[in-house]
């Protein structure tokens, strides 16, 4: 299996200040079509996981423009320009170049 | 706007069938870029992809539990379903239904979710 690994299990920010969230993958991402198959999803308290980033760095529908993704092959970073209250929650990377599909332990974040 | 929803029973008993079925609204499944899929998400085991279908019928499984599972679809309730056998302590969790993109090839990410339903496994 591709082992996801998210190497801060949390983080404490202040309103207004940026944020970072690493991912590693345990083989390469990227597949012989060109494409990243890398993902980003957050998860709000009691709520399930929401689509924030797909391939690397593509922003979902509705996801506001102060979240960016980048990164290539296994590392992998997510990045909040400047975090909001409505940020809190777990955020996860997942991986489909290889079945099984697999997710990143998560990285939770807090406002201080 | 899409919307997935989950039923089926909340308490199984070990070793016998946990059967979910996923209603979708708001779209048909018998489109050509998804795949539908259920995952589920446990304390112990965090999130984990069970498989998806699509709405020919074409599946992928997560090999850890393909001699457990069977999913299927009904193109005229606009319903798949899964049933995972011979369950134990280990399959409690949380089990989401959702849609996941596709090339056709390859299977993306998945852009809408579920609320979940917990799925507890006790006598």
């Amino acid at each position: 299996d591709v082992v996801m690994t998210q190497t801060s299990l949390s983080l404490s920010v202040t309103p207004g200040q940026p944020a970072s969230i690493s991912c590693k993958s345990s083989q390469s991402l990227l597949h012989g079509d060109g494409k990243t198959y890398l993902y980003w999803y957050l998860q709000r308290p009691g709520q399930p996981p929401q689509l924030l980033i797909s391939d690397i760095s593509n922003r979902f529908s509705g996801v506001p423009d102060r979240f960016s993704g980048s990164g290539s092959g296994t590392d992998f970073t997510l990045k909040i320009s400047r975090v909001e209250a409505e940020d809190v929650g777990i955020y996860y990377c997942m991986q489909s170049i290889q079945l099984p599909y697999t997710f990143g332990q998560g990285t939770k974040l807090e406002i201080k | 706007q899409l919307q997935v929803q989950e039923s089926g029973p909340g308490l199984v008993k070990p070793s016998e069938t946990l059967s979910l079925t996923c209603t979708v609204s708001g779209g048909s499944i018998r489109s050509s870029t998804y795949y539908w899929g259920w995952i589920r998400q446990s304390p112990g085991k965090g999130l984990e992809w069970i498989g998806s279908i699509y709405y020919s019928g074409s599946t992928y499984y997560n090999p850890s539990l393909k001699s457990r599972v069977i999913m299927s679809v009904d193109t005229s309730k606009n319903q798949f379903s899964l049933k995972l056998s011979s369950v134990t302590a280990a399959d409690t969790a949380v089990y989401y239904c959702a849609r996941q993109r596709t090339s056709g090839v390859h299977l993306w990410d998945i852009d809408y979710w579920g609320q979940g339903t917990l799925v507890t496994v006790s006598s």
